[in-house]
C-alpha cells in the first residue's frame, strides 16, 4: 500500500531552527508538496520538489531524495506564527495525490 | 470574489437528508477538488474535475456526487447523508489537472451530521 510518514508533534523554541521529516512509499513518484495550516484554517501551500536537492525560499527549506523515499521542511528563526500543521503530499506515478496526516508544530516563546 | 470560497461555514444535518456544499473559485483554474479532512487522517479525495464538463472519482467518492457544469464551481452532495460524513471539507483548485501543480484551499465547511 501508499504510504506516507510523518511525526505527529514537535515542539520547538521561537528563533531556533526545526526539521520536520517526511518519508514515502509510493507506487511511483512525481513531486512531493509541502503545505502549512493553521488550525481551523485552509492549507496552503510551500514548496514543491521532484528533483533531489534542496529548495530554498527564504526561510523554509525544503530537502528531497528519492533515492531513500525522504524529505524534509526546515524552518528557521522560528516565530510564534509558525505554529500550524505541515502536510507532506506525494504525486505517485497515476498522479494521484498521497497526504501524510501532518506534523503538529508547537512553538514556545 | 478573492480566490475560492466555500458556503455554508458549517452545517449541523440530520441523518437522511440530503445536502449540497457550495465550491467557487474566481481564478479561472482549471482543475477543482474535493477533500474531507479528519483527525488523525490525510487529506482525503471525494472526486475531482479536471475542467469543466468533466468529473472523476477519488479515494472516497461513495454518498457523495458532484457536477462541474462550468469552470468556476463545482457543487459537492451529499444524496442521503450518514453520521461517518461529519467532517470538515475543502474544495481546491489548481491552474492544470492532474494534481500537478500548486492547490488553492477554500477555507471549509465543517459539516456535523447527527
Amino acid at each position: 500500500g501508499q504510504n506516507i510518514d510523518q511525526p505527529t508533534e514537535m515542539t520547538a523554541t521561537e528563533g531556533a531552527i526545526v526539521q520536520i521529516n517526511c518519508t514515502y512509499q509510493t507506487s511511483g513518484f512525481n513531486g512531493l508538496f509541502w503545505y502549512q495550516q493553521h488550525a481551523g484554517e485552509a492549507p496552503t501551500f510551500l514548496s514543491y520538489n521532484v528533483l533531489d536537492g534542496l529548495e530554498e525560499k527564504g526561510r523554509f527549506s525544503s530537502f528531497l531524495s528519492r533515492s531513500k523515499g525522504y524529505s524534509y521542511l526546515l524552518l528557521k528563526e522560528l516565530q510564534m506564527k509558525d505554529s500550524a500543521s505541515y502536510l507532506c503530499a506525494v504525486l505517485d506515478s497515476n498522479y494521484q495525490l498521497i497526504w501524510g496526516a501532518g506534523t503538529k508544530l508547537i512553538i514556545k516563546p | 470574489i478573492a480566490g475560492i470560497t466555500q458556503a455554508p461555514t458549517s452545517q449541523i444535518l440530520a441523518a437522511g437528508r440530503r445536502m449540497t456544499l457550495r465550491c467557487t473559485q474566481d481564478m479561472r483554474h482549471n482543475a477543482m477538488y474535493w477533500y474531507r479532512q479528519d483527525l488523525g487522517l490525510g487529506l482525503r479525495l471525494i472526486h475531482y474535475s479536471n475542467t469543466a464538463g468533466t468529473t472523476g472519482k477519488g479515494e472516497v467518492p461513495d454518498g457523495y456526487s458532484v457536477s462541474r457544469a462550468n469552470t468556476d464551481d463545482f457543487p459537492l452532495t451529499l444524496a442521503s447523508a450518514v453520521p461517518s460524513q461529519t467532517s470538515v471539507y475543502f474544495c481546491a483548485s489548481s491552474m492544470e489537472g492532474g494534481m500537478k501543480s500548486e492547490q488553492f484551499f477554500g477555507p471549509g465547511t465543517r459539516l456535523t451530521v447527527l
